[in-house]
């Protein structure tokens, strides 16, 4: 059974850089057939997708994040990482990484989520 | 910018059979666009119900189902219970742009 797990701080100051990395295990990483995703829920909002990263590190992302976002990857963790720069409160969210099936595009596993709050 | 329209809030009965629709701001949605659908019950990550218009992923009840209604993508419930009491979202794969669009969700009561 595959299980994503998030990690990382919770609470991070306006401007600084918000950083969360997901550790897949029951599977691995470096599969051809997944992209590997972030996305985020804030408080009392909907599901907005982040951006994936695939094994090999090219990576897609959200074009109104896409200046400030950087997926990574780390195949020797079975990781992949999520940064996020400048955050301002309107960052503050539940973060969920998730795998994508390549086709047919669908989410199957997605990670307990993890709530960032951006506050001084 | 394509927006993903989902129905706010549904009710049903107990026992009772209610869809909810996944539609398009401009155009009609279609199989092309793999729909898929998630519940989320308060605190919970999103759970995966059915993607590619109508397969159901594993585990999920056959009272479950999803299907293109005229040009919407639609999930049934068909004997709803307490527990189905959730926000369901809806997923359309736009292949560029915004690969993943989710709709607002609908929050569904049961009563």
């Amino acid at each position: 059974q595959v299980q994503l797990q998030e990690s990382g701080p919770g609470l991070v100051k306006p401007s600084q850089t918000l950083s969360l990395t997901c550790t897949v295990s029951g599977g691995s990483i470096s599969s051809g057939d997944y992209y590997w995703s972030w996305i985020r829920q804030p408080p009392g909002k909907g599901l907005e997708w982040i951006g994936y990263i695939y094994y090999s590190g090219s990576t897609y992302y959200n074009p109104s994040l896409k200046s400030r976002v950087t997926i990574s990857v780390d195949t020797s963790k079975n990781q992949f990482s999520l940064k996020l720069s400048s955050v301002t409160a309107a960052d503050t969210a539940v973060y969920y990484c998730a795998r994508v099936d390549v086709v047919p595009y669908y989410f199957d596993y997605w990670g307990q989520g993890t709530l960032v709050t951006v506050s001084s | 910018q394509t927006v993903v329209t989902q129905e706010p809030s549904f009710s049903v009965s107990p026992g009772g059979t209610v869809t909810l629709t996944c539609g398009l701001s401009s155009g009609s949605v279609s199989t092309s666009y793999y729909p898929s659908w998630y519940q989320q019950t308060p605190g919970q990550a999103p759970r995966t119900l059915i993607y590619s218009t109508n397969t159901r992923s594993s585990g999920v009840p056959d009272r479950f189902s999803g299907s293109i209604l005229g040009n919407k993508a639609a999930l049934t419930i068909t004997g709803a219970q307490a527990d189905d009491e959730s926000d369901y979202y809806c997923v359309l794969y736009m292949g560029s742009g915004i690969p993943w669009v989710f709709g607002g969700g609908t929050k569904l009561t049961v009563l």
